[in-house]
């Protein structure tokens, strides 16, 4: 059963806009939240972290929202480049586990 | 050179074939991790090796075993692989081991296994 889940395998974005990327998790033992993005050919690369004890986490364009009674994390970026085109990986992880989990990932299509 | 160096990119293999997988980083880090990345499939964490001991073994069949000679290079040998271990093996490093500190996964570029 996954723990982490990402139910949009894609999503296509018109440049300068925002982009929305959702996140929703079972495990209530996860406390640590992160993005990765990954480009074709490539290893997955890290974006951007949140901890359970905040509720948003900016870093330039892009920030992550937790809803920790929902279970629920948002990637938000704003606004939109086409280098943005990727797919975008949600993980998890709960306090002294090894185990990073994954979702599925959804690709985003910046149009230009 | 990149952080995490990962070789070969592709490699093809029967079944009753011995190969290994290498990776490299490069960070300074002391926490290595080999990940498998099925199609349609999330990815799995296999191994993690932590200042050169293995710290976790994730149920990976024994056809896989990995080996970490120091901080700096891990390998993932290879044999009488099944048709389904075809997928994208990627490597990656951290400062310290996930679970001990929230330093977040460098990925080199990943093996594209193929088993016939």
């Amino acid at each position: 059963d996954q723990q982490v889940k990402q139910n949009s395998p894609s999503l296509s974005v018109q440049e300068g806009r925002i982009s929305i990327l959702n996140c929703d998790y079972t495990n209530s033992m996860f406390d640590y939240f992160l993005w990765y993005k990954k480009y074709p050919a490539e290893g997955p690369t890290f974006l951007i972290s949140i901890s359970s004890i905040k509720d948003k986490n900016e870093d330039g364009r892009f920030t992550v929202f937790l809803n920790k009674s929902a279970k629920h994390l948002s990637l938000h970026i704003v606004p939109s480049q086409p280098g943005d085109s990727a797919v975008y990986f949600c993980a998890a992880i709960g306090a002294g586990s090894y185990q990073l989990t994954f979702g599925k990932g959804t690709k985003l299509s910046v149009i230009p | 050179e990149t952080g995490v160096t990962q070789t070969p990119r592709h490699l093809v293999m029967g079944m009753t074939n011995k190969k290994s997988l290498k990776c490299e980083q490069h960070l300074g880090h002391n926490a290595m991790y080999w990940y498998k990345q099925s199609a349609k499939k999330p990815l799995e964490l296999m191994f993690v090796y932590s200042l050169e001991e293995r710290v976790e073994n994730n149920s990976v069949p024994s056809r896989f075993s990995p080996e970490c000679p120091n901080s700096s290079h891990l390998f993932l040998h290879l044999h009488t692989l099944q048709p389904e271990d075809s997928a994208l093996y990627l490597c990656a490093s951290s400062q310290e081991a996930t679970g001990l500190s929230n330093s977040p996964l460098h990925f080199g570029n990943g093996t594209r296994l193929t088993v016939t």
